[in-house]
């Protein structure tokens, strides 16, 4: 079974650029959700997408996109990129429906950092 | 709304001490309580997970409490080591069922000495 993988690990990026975070989820996982975490605290929800639409979403801005493909790989995607946006950004499946029992699994990030 | 907070935020122990760490929720109609590790600069680990008619459950040297009644969760770690050196979180869904985003605690970051 394969867990939740994303790209890229890290990545370095100034001040107005924009940047796109991928994800796979795990294998039979049709959920993915995202998350920030910055230094010191926990993880805060950004959005979430199941069946390739956006059902939930955190008091994130609307520069902060993503997208949800059909094989359930996911995309998040930050425009005009600002300083407070330097976080780990955290990628997590599971699986919605009958199998669904509300556990979370998370990736190993993508470090961003915004110069 | 939801709060999520732990104590301490951080605790050292010396090698094979047993240790208690504290997770406390403001609204206690939760659906689940999940537990995590988070190792430096790393994604998070699902250590357990506690559905709502739970009382308890174990994993290995970890045991993991809720009590809803009270808004409060315990994650009791045995016979600790210095592999257990990370930092834990744990995380309640908004609202009910499982289609809540999480709200997570800012964690406890746990030293193990050898």
């Amino acid at each position: 079974e394969t867990g939740v993988t994303q790209s890229p690990t890290h990545l370095i990026k100034t001040r107005g650029q924009q940047v796109t975070l991928r994800c796979s989820s795990q294998s039979g996982h049709n959920t993915v959700s995202w998350y920030q975490q910055a230094l010191g605290q926990g993880p805060q929800f950004i959005f979430q997408y199941y069946r390739e639409e956006e059902n939930g979403r955190g008091n994130f801005p609307p520069r902060f996109s993503g997208l949800q493909f059909p094989n359930y790989s996911s995309e998040l995607n930050v425009n005009a990129l600002e300083l407070d946006d330097s976080a780990l950004y955290l990628c997590a499946s599971k699986s919605s429906g009958g199998r669904d029992t509300g556990e979370l699994f998370f990736g190993e990030g993508s470090r961003l950092t915004v110069l | 709304k939801q709060e999520v907070t732990q104590i301490p935020a951080a605790l050292s122990v010396p090698e094979g001490e047993n240790l208690v760490l504290n997770c406390s929720f403001t609204d206690s109609a939760i659906y689940n309580l999940q537990w995590f590790r988070q190792d430096p600069g790393k994604g998070l680990t699902s250590l357990l997970l506690i559905q709502s008619s739970q009382r308890e459950q174990t994993s290995g040297r970890l045991n993991a409490s809720l009590d809803k009644s009270s808004g409060r969760s315990t994650l009791y770690i045995a016979a600790s080591q210095p592999g257990d050196s990370a930092t834990y979180l744990c995380a309640v869904p908004v609202g009910w069922g499982s289609q809540g985003n999480l709200i997570f605690g800012k964690g406890t970051k746990l030293s193990v000495k050898p």
